[in-house]
């Protein structure tokens, strides 16, 4: 079965303080996909990065980076130097080999970023 | 460019009535998909369309939901017999297909649906 596990529902810090989003994933295929999307207040979901299964390098933009490990099926998101604009929802997604491009979503964490 | 959109925004609907949500996709995309999102989760896939078919409408609750897709652009989700279990918010995505390249799908705003 597939499945996307984000364990954190809600998370709180206080500004410029460091923050990682787990991601634990399943699925028997191996070729796939991962993905950060932002909900934020207004709804919109935002993509963030996508990632294939073939692609083990971490990858940082700005204040983002991600640390995908095949070996413990994780795919984490670490915000460094909070800002109260991250505040949102955050979902982590699987695209696995035997869809057509739907995607399953994990049930998000609600990050606050406090002043 | 234009982004995806949907509209109504909100829709509030009596338990029983049917309702037709919209979705305008990015021009030139062929895939379009629904999902649902319930309060406190991630959205849930509910149909994709390739062009005018719906290539996979697996994630489809029941036969009250139905969607169409006409003339592969513009689609509507059509709800029958509306319970109060299906307020949620119903997002479209649409995303090119290429054969090269994996293709992000974009999301729309989304429909809140209200049943009362």
């Amino acid at each position: 079965a597939q499945k996307v596990t984000q364990a954190q529902t809600e998370i709180s810090v206080v500004e410029k303080e460091d923050v990682t989003l787990d991601c634990v994933y399943e699925t028997r295929d191996t070729t796939y996909y991962l993905f950060w999307y932002k909900q934020p207040p207004s709804g919109e979901l935002v993509f963030l990065i996508r990632r294939n299964s073939f692609d083990e390098q971490n990858e940082i933009s700005g204040r983002y980076s991600w640390n995908f490990q095949k070996s413990t099926s994780s795919f984490n998101f670490t915000i460094t130097a909070s800002q109260v604009v991250d505040s949102a929802v955050y979902f982590c997604a699987l695209d696995y080999g035997g869809s057509q491009g739907n995607l399953i979503f994990g049930k998000g964490t609600k990050l606050s970023v406090k002043p | 460019g234009a982004g995806v959109s949907q509209t109504p925004s909100n829709k509030v609907t009596e338990k029983g009535k049917y309702v037709e949500l919209r979705c305008d996709p990015i021009s030139g995309h062929t895939a379009l998909y629904w999902y649902r999102q319930s309060l406190g989760q991630g959205p849930e896939f509910l149909i994709y369309f390739q062009g005018t078919g719906a290539a996979d409408d697996s994630g489809l609750p029941n036969d009250r939901f139905f969607a169409v897709r006409p003339e592969g652009s513009v689609s509507t989700l059509k709800i029958q017999r509306t319970e109060r279990g299906d307020s949620a918010v119903y997002l479209c995505a649409s995303s090119l297909v290429g054969a090269t390249s994996y293709n992000e799908q974009f999301f729309g705003p989304g429909t809140r649906l209200t049943v009362l």
